[in-house]
């Protein structure tokens, strides 16, 4: 398996606008994590999903988040409109019963 | 809620020396506990992990971790480090039960030649 990819691996925006970032799960896993990575607040957990259904979205971090999951092959974090104090390293991982989390390589987003 | 409490941002290490990383964690339940390490702009691998039995676990590229329930503690070791271990290592934690992995703050090791 190719692991857990995600894209782009880099992505510069305008404040206010629409940003998609996209995320492929290793086959089979059962759990889908998204992660946002800054200096000041770390590795910080948005939302996670359990066989393509949202478990816990409390992470998010207001209304212009939105976590989609239609199949259990693909899952996309959106932000909507974006700005600046949204730029950071967004990490999708995958697992299979939390034995051991699998995690991409990770998007860099600027907002500027 | 479990926390998880990374008390040295920076370590530096002469090459060849010793290392400890420390992790401490608050939990009222039992928990999972995981290293993790992270490549200048890499995604997060796993070192090892504790889940129940031994103590002492060992991981990758030669680490051990020993869980130690009565101090919640969950510390990293190398006998002798190499400049390839230059990196971020992140602790975490997760209530067994719980699929919440929560995350340390990360000790940057550095390797001094």
């Amino acid at each position: 398996d190719a692991g857990v990819i995600q894209s782009p691996r880099h992505e510069v925006t305008e404040m206010g606008q629409e940003v998609t970032l996209r995320c492929k799960p290793i086959s089979g896993h059962d759990y889908l994590f998204w992660y946002r990575q800054t200096m000041m607040r770390g590795l910080e957990l948005l939302i996670y999903f359990n066989n393509n259904v949202p478990i816990d979205d409390s992470g998010m971090p207001e209304d212009r988040f939105s976590a989609k999951m239609p199949n259990a092959s693909f899952s996309t974090l959106k932000i909507q409109p974006s700005e600046p104090r949204d730029s950071a390293v967004y990490f999708c991982a995958s697992s299979l019963l939390l034995i051991e989390a699998f995690f991409g390589q990770g998007t860099r987003l600027t907002v500027v | 809620a479990q926390s998880v409490t990374q008390l040295d941002s920076q370590v530096p290490v002469f090459e060849e020396a010793p290392v400890e990383l420390r992790c401490n964690y608050s939990s009222s339940v039992s928990v999972y506990l995981f290293w993790y390490v992270q490549y200048p702009n890499q995604g997060l691998q796993l070192l090892l992990k504790y889940l129940s039995g031994s103590t002492l676990v060992k991981g990758i590229n030669g680490f051990e971790a020993e869980f130690n329930k009565s101090q919640t503690s969950f510390h990293l070791r190398k006998p002798s480090v190499h400049i390839s271990d230059t990196a971020e290592y992140f602790c975490a934690v997760s209530d067994t039960g719980n699929e919440k992995l929560t995350f340390g703050t990360g000790t940057r090791l550095t390797i001094i030649p």
